[in-house]
């Protein structure tokens, strides 16, 4: 499958706790999204990032959310002390800018985070 | 500012044409989307736009651009059971990023 790859697709965390979620792009994409989606709402824009280089973070809470993408491994979205505001279902997406396709941007299958 | 608006829910009879409006923001957007979304999955690429293209057709998918307007529609002709989802609009910002900013969504309900 050369598609966008995200896990877990599910996850649980207790209030407090650190959650790590992870984006593999698209085979021959150097750039990774993460969006968000709050229940009943829309995708909300966190952050763009090409390998060891943040681009866009305009979209990223101040606090408690950092992202990476380093030169080796999948691009990791790190939330830490979670609370039950960051329930939510985690969206990557990438492209390759410049390419015949760049303008096509293609979404993985999510993350549920769940904050009990 | 960075809202995209969508009505919120169509509901269509099955073999119907169903058309889903969205309004965008950016007059320098250069590409819109379309975004299918069925419960608990993520997001599939339906089809995009060129912002110096007012049409583009793609079998059931019909897709028109008002430039001037700053107005986005989807038409599926020949709505069937299957296309009951959230269907997103999405512009691509003019800027150095990528990203994309995404409509509220429209839920699309067709009727059996």
């Amino acid at each position: 499958n050369a598609g966008v790859m995200q896990n877990p697709r599910h996850l649980v965390r207790r209030r407090g706790q650190e959650a790590r979620l992870r984006c593999s792009p698209m085979k021959g994409h150097s750039h990774v999204y993460w969006y968000r989606q709050l229940p009943e709402e829309g995708l909300k824009f966190m952050v763009y990032l090409q390998k060891e280089n943040i681009i866009d973070e305009s979209g990223m809470p101040k606090e408690r959310f950092s992202a990476e993408f380093p030169k080796e491994g999948p691009s990791i979205l790190r939330i830490q002390q979670v609370v039950r505001g960051d329930s939510a279902a985690y969206f990557c997406a990438s492209d390759q800018p410049g390419s015949t396709s760049g303008n096509t941007i293609y979404f993985g299958e999510g993350s549920w985070l769940t904050v009990v | 500012g960075e809202d995209v608006e969508q009505s919120l829910f169509l509901s269509v009879r099955e073999g119907d044409s169903s058309v889903i409006n969205c309004t965008y923001t950016d007059s320098s957007s250069t590409y819109l989307y379309w975004y299918k979304q069925e419960p608990g999955a993520g997001l599939q690429l339906l089809t995009y736009i060129f912002s110096n293209m007012d049409m583009k057709q793609d079998q059931r998918l019909t897709v028109l651009l008002n430039k001037k307007d700053k107005h986005l529609s989807l038409r599926i002709a020949d709505t069937q059971t299957g296309d009951s989802a959230i269907y997103f609009c999405a512009e691509k910002w003019g800027g150095a990023t990528n990203k994309l900013i995404f409509g509220t969504g429209t839920l699309l309900a067709v009727q059996p």
